[in-house]
């Protein structure tokens, strides 16, 4: 069975300080979306990695795929108040038929205070 | 384009009693999925359809029906609420796997009592 574990669980922080979440697996993943979700919704994707070591910038927020295609993290800079909702990370199995199933980890909930 | 709908928004059912939760999707998307979220738990596949008349079990199916008779609906059947059926559930859909977005629906967050 296929896992990722997310790191930390939770966390609290300042306006203004930085953050990095990770996202650590045994398995291969043929990908690795992070979502980010907001009370009372469904999750919203904010990016896509593919390619093992492949770094991709959303304004303040980098993303990273490990060179393995085992890992990834995600960097926010300077949070703000607006940054504050659970992270989700999913992998995309990488062997065998894919049906589009992803494998969630358990998320990261972050607050971010003004 | 409303994307993916769910109804109800809420609903708090009795021991034993059954429902149906209804998911809409108005992006002719092929694939569609039903997720159950606990606090804490992330995301567990509960079933999943390629396409009207396909559907096939998740992780967790047991004690959920799902039928796939047109492209936009995909309703998830519970015929025998328990309580650890409590939790909220999401429905997403897909245009092709590998790489892309799931969209998500708002959720319908279940209560048995």
């Amino acid at each position: 069975t296929q896992l990722l574990e997310q790191s930390p669980q939770f966390l609290s922080i300042q306006e203004g300080e930085n953050l990095t979440v990770y996202c650590n697996s045994s398995s291969v993943f043929s990908s690795l979306q992070w979502y980010r979700q907001e009370p009372g919704e469904g999750p919203v994707l904010l990016v896509t990695v593919v390619t093992g070591g492949e770094v991709k910038k959303l304004k303040r927020l980098t993303f990273q795929f490990g060179d393995a295609r085992k890992d990834s993290s995600l960097h926010i800079t300077a949070a703000q108040p607006g940054d504050t909702g659970l992270y989700l990370c999913a992998g995309g199995p990488a062997f065998g038929g894919s049906q589009g199933n992803l494998i969630f980890g358990k998320g990261t909930k972050l607050s971010v205070k003004p | 384009n409303a994307g993916v709908t769910q109804t109800p928004k809420f609903r708090i059912l009795k021991i034993g009693q059954s429902m149906t939760l209804q998911c809409t999707q108005d992006m002719n998307h092929n694939y569609m999925y039903w997720y159950r979220q606990d606090p804490g738990m992330g995301l567990k596949l509960i079933y999943y359809s390629v396409g009207a008349g396909i559907t096939d079990k998740g992780e967790v199916p047991n004690g959920y029906n799902v039928s796939r008779s047109t492209t936009e609906d995909f309703p998830l059947r519970l015929e025998l609420a328990a309580p650890s059926q409590t939790s909220v559930y999401f429905c997403a859909s897909i245009i092709l796997p590998d790489y892309n977005e799931q969209f998500f629906g708002p959720g319908t967050r279940l209560t048995v009592l």
